[in-house]
């Protein structure tokens, strides 16, 4: 079965660009949820969709935002990026919406995006 | 409100060492409990879970009980390996979300 897979795995972009970063799940899964990890910061959550809909959503602004589509696919987006937006993104699936049936998430590799 | 509070890193054990890395929670309700590893550019794996009180999860020669009285979910391991030099990370799900601690990092040197 194959995992979670994000692509790209890199990217280098400049302040003001934007990015999209894309997600495909677990065959089966409905819930995707997107992560932040810097060294300073950890671990932090950005926003889960299940059924093509948002249905929780972390602290951040607006420039970060996101969709999943009808095969439950997702993208992410930022806009007019920012030196502090380097980090390592990390997308993860599960069968139900946000642990629901005790499921647990699964990630992918992620992608780094380093901004110059 | 829920969250997970880990003891912070790094931890520096000699191979065959016992290890221990403590985790406690806040949660209404009834959580089920998880530990994850990272490993150098990696994502996050599945480590081991646990859905309810005195449930003990266990993987790769780790365990972790889950307990509710304590509020704790403690992850051990007998002797440890090289290879096990990760980051680890205790979470909770709970009324529909996630929540992850901060990580620990464990070195162990050979």
């Amino acid at each position: 079965k194959a995992g979670v897979t994000q692509t790209p795995r890199y990217l280098i972009k400049t302040r003001g660009q934007q990015v999209t970063l894309s997600c495909s799940p677990i065959s089966g899964h409905r819930s995707v949820s997107w992560y932040q990890q810097t060294p300073g910061q950890g671990l932090q959550f950005l926003f889960e969709y299940f059924s093509e809909t948002q249905r929780n959503k972390g602290n951040f602004p607006g420039r970060f935002s996101g969709r999943q589509f009808s095969n439950s696919r997702s993208e992410m987006n930022v806009s007019t990026l920012e030196l502090g937006d380097s980090a390592l993104y990390l997308c993860a699936s599960s069968l139900g919406l946000g642990g629901l049936s005790n499921q647990p998430q699964h990630f992918g590799d992620g992608t780094r995006l380093s901004i110059l | 409100g829920n969250s997970v509070t880990q003891m912070e890193g790094p931890v520096t054990l000699s191979e065959e060492a016992f290890l221990t890395i403590n985790c406690t929670y806040t949660a209404t309700g009834y959580p089920s409990l998880f530990w994850y590893v990272q490993y150098p550019g990696e994502g996050l794996q599945l480590l081991l879970k646990a859905t309810k009180a005195d449930d003990k999860g266990s993987n790769k020669g780790f365990e972790a009980t889950y307990r509710k009285e304590t509020t704790s979910f403690h992850l051990e391991k007998g002797s440890v390996q090289v290879s096990d030099s990760a980051v680890y990370f205790c979470a909770l799900s709970n009324f529909n979300k996630f929540y992850f601690g901060s990580g620990t990092k464990l070195n162990v040197k050979p």
